[in-house]
């Protein structure tokens, strides 16, 4: 599982809340990434973070912050979910694999409904 | 940026049989192209990859091959068992692109026994 674990694993809520999601890895990677993943559409990236405090948007970054102030933890937060963001959010980290190269790993999921 | 469409979509295959499925990609500077495996309640598990500098890679029953000229990559399972039954994802991405993953739609394979 490459060390990453999701907070919470599963969470309802109402439409208008603040959620926080939580992606944990218990090695130093530098690059993390939010993706959520819906029918039809595989997955699609919200937004990454390239190191401490260093962040960036994906394709489907609208609604959605994150926040990176240690290596180990980032955070993803719907300001004020919408029935749109329900879905199935994965983290990700990239592990060098042999320089130049990395892979990419997934972490267990989070399954949010927003009612 | 880079746009994966990956076919078919719903793949069933007899067990002991081959089965193909098939991605292409949009940006010629894509260079890195891995496979994810799928179970159902689980996230996606890195399965095999390729890079642009090789045309196929192998890792027992499963193979992948990479036509940079066309921008395609086909993923191979040869001699399907019931635990090949999953979602499978390609997916594309530039190096120097922060290694930001670009998925296809999926394909979900069925192993009938």
């Amino acid at each position: 599982d490459a060390g990453i674990t999701q907070s919470p694993r599963h969470k309802v809520t109402e439409t208008g809340t603040p959620v926080t999601l939580r992606c944990h890895q218990t090695e130093n990677h530098r690059y993390m990434y939010w993706y959520r993943q819906d029918p039809g559409h595989g997955l699609r990236l919200i937004h990454y973070s390239y190191g401490v405090k260093d962040t960036d948007k994906g394709e489907v970054s609208d609604g959605y912050s994150v926040s990176r102030s240690k290596t180990e933890d980032f955070l993803l937060t719907l300001e004020s979910a919408t029935s749109s963001q329900t879905s199935v959010y994965f983290c990700a980290i990239s592990v060098p694999a042999g320089k130049p190269s990395y892979e990419q790993y997934f972490g267990p999921g989070t399954r949010l409904t927003v009612t | 940026g880079e746009n994966v469409e990956q076919h078919p979509s719903t793949l069933s295959v007899q067990e002991g049989d081959s089965a193909v499925i098939k991605c292409t990609y949009s940006d010629s500077a894509s260079n890195y192209f891995p496979w994810y495996k799928q179970e159902l309640g689980k996230g996606p598990q890195l399965i095999i990859d390729i890079r642009s500098n090789v045309g196929e890679k192998k890792d027992q029953r499963i193979a992948v091959t990479l036509n940079k000229t066309a921008k395609h990559f086909s993923l191979h399972i040869t001699e399907t068992q019931p635990e090949d039954s999953a979602v499978y994802f390609c997916a594309a991405s530039l190096r120097s692109n922060d290694y930001k993953l670009s998925f296809g739609a999926g394909t979900t394979v069925t192993v009938r026994a």
